[in-house]
Order: C-alpha cells, then structure tokens, then sequence
C-alpha cells in the first residue's frame, strides 16, 4: 500500500497569502492519481482536485494542484477566511486507495 | 443536488456487527454508472477505504478488511449499506459514504458518523 506523508501538519497564514501543502507518496503514483479533498468541522468532505491537477465542479481557480510521480503540490492563492480546514491528499492509482494525515490550515 | 446521509447506531459492543446504511437524495444510485463507498476515520489516523459497490451488485473491498465487511445495494429505496462484523475498538471511527466515480475519486459525501465500538 502507497503511504502518503503530508506536509506541514499546521501551516497558519493570514487572507491574501498564499498557501502551499505538500504531499509525498512512498511510491510512484501511477498516472498521476492523485486528488485533494479540503475538510470542514461538521460538513462533508469536498473533492477539490484529481488527476493532481484537474479542479472538481464548481470550485475556484484559487485551488491549483501539480506535481507527478511521488511528489504532488496543492497551491491556495488569495486565501480567504472560508479556506481554514483540514486538506487531505489521496493516490487512486494503486488499490487499495490510500489517504494522506491531512495538513490543518488556519487562517488568521 | 446530490446528498447522502449516514445512518446507524453510534455505539456497538466488541464482537457484534457495525451495520449502517447511505441515504441517496437529489439522484438515483441506479441512474448513472458510479459506484458507491464507504470510508472511515478512526481518531488521529488518516482516511481509510473500506469498499465500494455497484448498483447491479458488483463489489471491491479494501483487502485488510474484506474478511469483515459486506456492502450491499438497496436500489428501491435509493440505499446502500455497510455490515462490519466482529467489532473491536480499533473500529471505532467516523464513518462516510461517498459517491465514487469507479477510480475511487470521491466526489460528494455525507457529513459523516461517529461509530464507538465498547461495552
């Protein structure tokens, strides 16, 4: 199973800024399987990038994924308020699918 | 707009089965070709896939927990759900249901549901 190791845990910024998380695979991620779902206390996880760098329906340019083969990047430009949540990194492209720790973001 | 809701019991004794069920509103589970997941989140640990099914009953499961789990469709009452048999304490989590896209992208979930497995 692909390990996923998410960096930082906490990354705390103020509105405008931008925010960059890390996510590191132990594997190579085939195909570039990889998606970011942000999290919210009490509310369902939103899906906000596949294919590492694809944006789901409806969500912002503000959200930017990259990366290929082990290390992928997801980029929040503008940060705004609505942005503190809990950001998770997934791979899909060995089963089983496996889930990153998340990184918490807290904007000041 | 498409919604799914957890439902269950949120205490279950060690040894006896978990057994909860997805509510599907704004679309139907047989309408289109996705597939239908599980997923949990045991406290200080990353997400975990447990399975996924599809409405005319074909199954995958995460293959730690295979031995343990059946999903199944209910496509009458737009409903899919999870048994999780011989409980420990390490099955105690938050539990979703999400919609899969059939490469496990999970593209809308339910709010999620606190399962504690003790006596």
């Amino acid at each position: 199973e692909i390990v996923l190791t998410q960096s930082p845990g906490t990354l705390s910024l103020s509105p405008g800024e931008r925010a960059t998380l890390s996510c590191r695979a132990s594997q190579y991620v085939r195909s570039r399987y990889l998606a970011w779902y942000q999290e919210k206390p009490g509310q369902a996880p939103r899906l906000l990038i596949y294919g590492a760098s694809s944006r789901a329906t409806g969500i912002p340019d503000r959200f930017s994924g990259s990366g290929s083969g082990t290390d992928f990047t997801l980029t929040i430009s503008r940060l705004e308020p609505e942005d503190s949540a809990v950001y998770y990194c997934q791979q899909y492209g060995s089963s089983p699918c496996s889930f990153g720790q998340g990184t918490k973001l807290e904007i000041k | 707009q498409l919604q799914l809701q957890e439902s269950g019991p949120g205490l279950v004794k060690p040894s006896e089965t978990l057994s909860l069920t997805c509510t599907v509103s704004g679309g139907s589970i047989s309408g289109s070709d996705y597939y239908w997941g599980w997923l949990r989140q045991p406290p200080g640990k990353p997400l975990e896939w447990i399975g996924s099914v599809y409405y005319r009953g074909g199954t995958y499961y995460s293959p730690s927990l295979k031995s343990r789990v059946t999903i199944s469709v209910d496509t009458f009452q737009n409903q899919f759900s999870l048994k999780f048999n011989s409980v420990t304490a390490a099955d105690t989590a938050v539990y979703y249901c999400a919609r899969d896209d059939g490469n496990r992208v999970f593209d809308h979930w339910g709010q999620g549901t606190l399962v504690t497995v003790s006596s």
